[in-house]
């Protein structure tokens, strides 16, 4: 199986700031790599596909890079709404997620 | 707009089977390239593939395999799963998804499964 290793477990930042979350996976996964954002009660919801592909109705602040075994996920200027727990998911083989990072306002 | 529905039992025993089932509308499993998904979710804890199908092959989660079967309805609009040997450790909320565009594109909103004796 391919392990997926989130970091940071928790984040804490501030309305407007930069953040970003990684993702590293323990061999290539060829770009085949989505973000999920599950808000507390709620499903888990696709933010961004194949690495760096924006599902529809998702806003234009989220975005994501990488390659090889490191991906980020990006929020350009953090929201309210942002508060959520963010997992990695890998396609390139058996699907497997990673453990999530929560991230809080500080 | 794609929308997904779990039901299911709530409660069961230990060693039974977990009948699931899936119902969706805005979309067809008949169209090709057109699949749908089962993910799990313990209370506070991650996520968890289970099994997929697409057009008429289906695919399993290598360590459960064994204990999974996914099949449709394709009338009807629903995807089935059926758990079996079930145990207080597979209590969890079970996820459907669409998996259109991109994998597990749109989700249902969960159903909670508890086994207890």
């Amino acid at each position: 199986d391919i392990q997926m290793t989130q970091s940071p477990s928790v984040l804490s930042a501030s309305v407007g700031d930069r953040v970003t979350l990684n993702c590293k996976a323990s061999q290539n996964i060829n770009k085949y790599l989505n973000w999920y954002q599950q808000k507390l009660g709620e499903a888990p919801k696709l933010l961004i596909y194949n690495t760096n592909n924006l599902q529809t109705g998702i806003p234009s602040r989220f975005s994501g890079s990488g390659s090889g075994t490191d991906y980020t996920l990006t929020i350009s200027s953090l929201q309210p709404e942002d508060v959520a727990t963010y997992f990695c998911f890998q396609h390139n083989s058996w699907p497997t997620f990673g453990a999530g990072t929560k991230l809080e306002l500080k | 707009q794609v929308t997904l529905k779990e039901s299911g039992p709530g409660m069961l025993q230990p060693s039974q089977t977990l009948s699931l089932t899936c119902t969706f509308s805005g979309t067809s499993l008949s169209t090709s390239n057109m699949g749908l998904s089962w993910l799990r979710q313990p209370s506070g804890k991650g996520l968890e593939w289970l099994a997929s199908i697409w057009n008429n092959d289906n695919y399993y989660n290598p360590s459960l395999r064994s204990r999974l079967t996914i099949s449709k309805e394709t009338s009807k609009n629903q995807v089935l799963l059926k758990f079996t040997s079930m145990e207080p450790a597979d209590t969890a909320t079970y996820y459907c998804a669409w998996d259109y565009p991109a994998s597990f594109a749109y989700w249902g909103q969960g159903t909670l499964v508890t086994v207890s004796s």
